[in-house]
């Protein structure tokens, strides 16, 4: 069965302070990893598809990373309107259709 | 990629009572899907609304319960029936984007909160 768990299920992080988000995942072929933000009261706001390991996206302070097992949101130098809840979610080959798995989530504050 | 409306925003309801969401979106699309995010928690998939047929709903969830329509590739509701406390949620649809990026656009989400 397909599975994803996040780490650490909070992250409290002062301005500047750079650090990552973990997603480990158990699916049966990987056909998309994805990351998603999640402002509180707000739907999920997609921020990178990832395929295969050894691939990296960037965008701004954000950079994603893929291994066969997990995947990393690395985060450099962050600013206060980078508190969210960070989403992983993967679909995999077992998929008949466009579905995905989510992870739980890690909620991230960063202190002024 | 796709802009989706989803509406209302939000709404206490009173246990008993059902409540319909809409979503719309600005393009047509081929599948459409619902979620729950219990407070607290991540996104657990309900259904997929493909027009045309029948929705399919995920283990845990019944069409009794949580009726959808797929009128068109652009519009779908969901309607969440006798509603008990444990219903309170955020409902959210989303569809697959696939330009630039392959991935996935959610609505805003209805808070739902039965009392």
């Amino acid at each position: 069965e397909d599975q994803v768990t996040q780490s650490p299920e909070a992250l409290r992080l002062q301005e500047g302070e750079s650090s990552s988000l973990n997603c480990s995942y158990t699916v049966s072929g990987l056909r998309g990893l994805f990351w998603y933000r999640q402002d509180p009261g707000k739907g999920p706001e997609f921020l990178f598809t990832l395929y295969s390991a050894g691939e990296e996206k960037e965008k701004e302070r954000l950079k994603a990373t893929l291994t066969k097992k997990e995947s990393f949101l690395h985060i450099t130098a962050p600013k206060p309107e980078d508190s969210a809840t960070y989403l992983c979610a993967v679909r995999g080959m077992k998929t008949s259709y466009d579905k995905v798995i989510f992870g739980p989530g890690t909620s991230l504050s960063v202190i002024p | 990629s796709a802009v989706i409306s989803q509406k209302p925003s939000r709404d206490i309801c009173q246990r008993g009572t059902s409540l319909t969401i809409q979503c719309q979106v600005d393009s047509q699309v081929t599948m459409m899907f619902w979620y729950r995010q219990q407070p607290g928690q991540s996104l657990t998939l309900i259904a997929t609304a493909n027009q045309g047929s029948e929705a399919t709903y995920e283990s845990g969830f019944v069409i009794d319960k949580f009726p959808i329509s797929r009128p068109n590739l652009t519009f779908s509701t969901l309607t969440v029936s006798n509603m008990s406390p444990e219903d309170s949620s955020i409902y959210l649809c989303s569809v697959v984007m696939r330009a630039p990026n392959y991935g996935y656009t959610f609505g805003s989400g209805t808070r739902l909160t039965v009392v």
